[in-house]
């Protein structure tokens, strides 16, 4: 089966713009995750949503923000870019979310802003 | 807050060598624990996990034992080979903290042939 989808792979904005990506997730998932990579910070988790609400949030400022549609498919948005949210967002998706349950990462997207 | 502290690399290796990457956690609750590994140009992969004590993950020869005394979950392999080169990632998740995935910073694994 497919797996996850990011879209855009590679994306360049300008600092003060905003930004919209997209993830699919597996087919029957029902669970998305969204992470920031950085080479200082690491994998830091933005929020995980669940039948549409969001479930979990990480401490990242309001400019960070998502959503999920009724298919499951979710989308995060950065609005007022600085240029220390250049990073490679990865989504994940996962039947149930919790514990237990294997998160099935996407190849990510790559923000630069310049 | 939950932790997982992982040893710096790069780990520079030959082929056929003995691998070992340490991996300890803090944790509020009872954790599950994961490795994960990262292709250049890829997202994660799962490549092992355990969610109880003395569970042992293992997958592909690679090979990890959740220890809660010492809060530790080193991953190991007997013989690397040249492609098994990526960065691997520790992680945890705990209930008590969301289930969200908390990940150590990484350790680059290279492997020369």
């Amino acid at each position: 089966k497919a797996g996850v989808t990011q879209t855009p792979r590679y994306l360049i904005k300008t600092r003060g713009q905003q930004v919209t990506l997209s993830c699919s997730p597996i087919s029957g998932h029902r669970s998305v995750s969204w992470y920031q990579q950085t080479p200082g910070q690491g994998l830091q988790f933005l929020f995980e949503y669940f039948s549409e609400t969001q479930r979990n949030k990480g401490n990242f400022p309001g400019r960070f923000s998502g959503r999920q549609f009724s298919n499951s498919r979710s989308e995060m948005n950065v609005s007022t870019l600085e240029l220390g949210d250049s990073a490679l967002y990865l989504c994940a998706s996962s039947l149930m979310g919790g514990p237990n349950t294997e998160a099935f990462f996407g190849q990510g997207t790559r923000l630069t802003v310049v | 807050g939950d932790s997982v502290t992982q040893m710096e690399g790069p780990v520079t290796l030959s082929e056929e060598a003995f691998l070992t990457i340490n991996c300890t956690y803090t944790a509020t609750g009872y954790p599950s624990l994961f490795w994960y590994v990262q292709y250049p140009g890829e997202g994660l992969q799962l490549l092992l996990k355990a969610t109880k004590a003395d569970d042992k993950g293992s997958n592909k020869g690679f090979e990890a034992t959740y220890r809660k005394e010492t809060t530790s979950f080193h991953l190991e392999k007997g013989s690397v080979q040249v492609s098994d080169s990526a960065v691997y990632f520790c992680a945890l998740s705990d209930v008590d903290a969301g289930n969200m995935l908390t990940f150590g910073g990484g350790t680059r694994l290279m492997v020369k042939p």
